[in-house]
């Protein structure tokens, strides 16, 4: 069936270094994909999507680039800081019921 | 977007009861779903609230555990009935607008606490 493997965590990083969370995915037809962000305390987030291949979805000095030929959709920052501490969960859509199928999560802590 | 709300924010439940979430969009909404996150765990989907019929459950979830309603197309409920140890979780409500296939907005979440 499809799913979604993501990075596990915890990724521990400091202050202005670079990020990435990679994700790949298993689906059957041509899903739409996502990244989901989930603050300390707080509920989840639409970070950025994309919706076919090689679009780039980014928000927040994030991005991500839909990879169909290595089923990938990893997560990218140039220069994180400690407000971007949090778990981050990649994500595909599939199919007329707009289910969602979430990977594991992977928690990011920023180190000032 | 939409901006969603759920009631109660967090409950400390003993066994045996029952608590009844409450989830509430601003705008009218395609599609309502309802998640399960158990601690340090991603999210699972236990249903799909579809407007004015019962529910699309998942496999592993059942109505008499969770019923669920959705009386209009901006208000939803969930309940957590008969409630063990087991069912501590965060439980999150979530909506498709309209116009934006695919595209999941989540509530805050209720943590639920069974002792």
């Amino acid at each position: 069936g499809d799913s979604v493997t993501q990075m596990e965590g915890p990724v521990t990083l400091s202050e202005e270094a670079f990020l990435t969370i990679n994700c790949t995915y298993t689906a059957t037809g041509y899903p739409s994909l996502f990244w989901y962000v989930q603050y300390p305390g707080e509920g989840l987030q639409l970070l950025l999507k994309a919706t076919k291949a090689d679009d780039k979805g980014s928000n927040k000095g994030f991005e991500a680039t839909y990879r169909k030929e290595t089923t990938s959709f990893h997560l990218e920052k140039g220069s994180v800081q400690v407000s971007d501490s949090a778990v981050y969960f990649c994500a595909l859509g599939m199919g007329s019921a707009s289910k969602i199928i979430f990977g594991s999560g992977t928690r990011l802590s920023i180190r000032p | 977007s939409a901006v969603i709300s759920q009631k109660p924010s967090r409950d400390i439940c003993q066994r045996g009861t029952s608590l009844t979430i409450q989830c509430q969009v601003d705008s009218q909404v395609t599609m309502m779903f309802w998640y399960r996150q158990q601690p340090g765990q991603s999210l699972t989907l236990i249903a799909t609230a579809n407007q004015g019929s019962e529910a699309t459950y998942e496999s592993g979830f059942v109505i008499d555990k969770f019923p669920i309603s959705r009386p209009n197309l901006t208000f939803s409920t969930l309940t957590v009935s008969n409630m063990s140890p087991e069912d501590s979780s965060i439980y999150l409500c979530s909506v498709v607008p309209q116009g934006i296939p695919y595209e999941q907005y989540f509530g805050p979440g209720t943590r639920l606490t069974v002792t």
